[in-house]
């Protein structure tokens, strides 16, 4: 029971550079989220998606771009990489039934350094 | 604006009972409370939510206050294992997109 899966755990990256994110999920769940987690902080929302090929800008959007192809796979790219985007992003998913009241399940986060 | 307030920091020795305060006074009626944890640097880890009635699973029990202005979170018998962040969060239940992670209450378990 894979659950969410983040692909990589790591990268460091030279500023400029482009890099996309993966992420995975087996539950079939609707929902899937980005998040970013700066140290010593919460955790803040950077973009996420109701479904299959439909997505929407959160609190911190600007800098990325999302794709949701598929509705198990949520990306996240990073276009031109500056050194303020160095942080650990978080993907998430959760189900549309019980109201929209369920949880969200988080995968173990990408850890990405931008030098 | 902030929706909750909890203490930054709290300890509790294990095998006791840790009960995690928070506040959330401008609660509307159709937010539901959440509590979620993060262990370390992993993802964070959800516990128990509920709406106005006190829940109760495997892992912890959650009190909601009859004016639904704050809530406490109980680990009925700490571990060392359950040392971690805890982050309190209310939203309402369609909008997926408000969860809002404060700087939650950072819970010591020590032997």
């Amino acid at each position: 029971n894979a659950g969410v899966t983040q692909t990589p755990k790591f990268r460091v990256l030279k500023t400029g550079q482009s890099m996309t994110l993966l992420c995975a999920q087996d539950m079939n769940h609707e929902y899937m989220y980005w998040y970013r987690q700066d140290p010593g902080m919460g955790l803040r929302l950077i973009h996420y998606s109701v479904g299959e090929g439909t997505t929407a800008k959160g609190e911190v959007p600007d800098g990325y771009n999302v794709s949701r192809l598929k509705k198990q796979n949520f990306l996240l790219g990073l276009e031109s990489a500056a050194p303020s985007q160095t942080s650990v992003y978080f993907c998430a998913s959760s189900s549309h039934t019980g109201g929209g009241n369920q949880p969200q399940h988080f995968g173990d986060g990408t850890r990405l350094s931008i030098l | 604006d902030a929706k909750t307030t909890q203490p930054p920091s709290m300890d509790c020795a294990e095998g006791r009972a840790a009960n995690l305060p928070c506040n959330h006074s401008t609660i509307s009626g159709n937010e539901y409370v959440y509590w979620y944890r993060q262990i370390h640097s992993q993802g964070p880890q959800y516990i128990i939510h509920g709406l106005k009635n006190n829940e109760t699973n495997e892992m912890a029990s959650l009190i909601i206050t009859e004016d639904r202005k704050s809530s406490t979170l109980i680990l009925p018998h700490a571990t060392l294992r359950d040392t971690a962040v805890y982050y309190c969060i209310v939203r309402v239940a369609m909008n997926n997109n408000d969860m809002r992670f404060g700087a939650g209450t950072r819970l010591t378990v020590k032997p």
